[in-house]
């Protein structure tokens, strides 16, 4: 079963309107989730990086006050797209990081949600 | 240049078949390496870590060579189960938030056929 769970899976919004995508981490405490976002035939692009009970950095181009990251505790990451536009329909998509044990490689220890598809009409 | 870059395929194969994946990535420094699956409108769900010895897991051998910065995955005996798409991955510091991030590239399409 899955270890990250992301929710909502789909969602339909207004032009104008914000969303929020919920990331939790099921039976592990992630001390850093990653925000993806995938456009049709593209990669994954990292949007943003979050450490509980910091602020979150966001890539270079990734406009923080539009894509807004609380990482209030070690289970539980959201990402809010403020005034939704269509061209931020996309695949959202999380992912957590268990805290990394001595001589493990980092891509073994990052679990993906199951992603969010956003389509803004 | 794009960061990782791959072919995007489709590559259309029958059953048996044999099939190879090559990937390239720019940056020297990268750390870590990955051969990700990614089903249609899924996650991205990893398959395996690729080591520069080479390693091998059932069916799928992965290649490293860090002077060429060339990362390979071959599939052996595909089955339709092995329709997905397969996303090249390393692991780069980002010198933005201080992080390790992981970079993917756009991902190579395989479809198996009967």
């Amino acid at each position: 079963g899955a270890v990250v769970s992301q929710h909502p899976s789909r969602v339909i919004c207004k032009s104008g309107t914000s969303v929020k995508i919920e990331c939790r981490s099921l039976d592990f405490q992630a001390t850093t989730m990653f925000w993806y976002r995938q456009f049709p035939k593209k990669s994954l692009m990292l949007m943003a990086t979050s450490n509980e009970g910091s602020k979150a950095t966001y890539e270079q181009g990734v406009e923080k006050d539009k894509f807004l990251i609380n990482h209030a505790s070690l289970t539980l990451s959201t990402l809010t797209v403020t005034s939704a536009h269509p061209e931020d329909s996309s695949f959202y998509i999380c992912s957590a990081r268990v805290q990394d044990k001595p001589g493990w490689r980092t891509g073994n220890t990052i679990y993906f949600g199951e992603g969010s598809w956003l389509t803004v009409v | 240049r794009k960061e990782v870059e791959q072919d995007p395929g489709p590559f259309n194969v029958p059953e048996g078949a044999t099939v190879a994946f090559n990937c390239t990535y720019s940056n020297s420094a990268s750390q870590s390496f990955f051969w990700y699956r990614q089903d249609c409108r899924k996650e991205p769900k990893l398959l395996m870590s690729v080591y520069s010895s080479g390693n091998e897991d059932g069916r799928f051998t992965a290649q490293l060579n860090r002077a060429s910065q060339y990362i390979s995955l071959l599939i052996r005996d595909s089955k339709l189960s092995d329709s997905a798409t397969y996303l090249c991955v390393v692991s780069d510091y980002s010198m933005n938030t201080g992080f390790q991030k992981l970079v993917f590239g756009t991902g190579t399409r395989l479809l198996v056929s009967p």
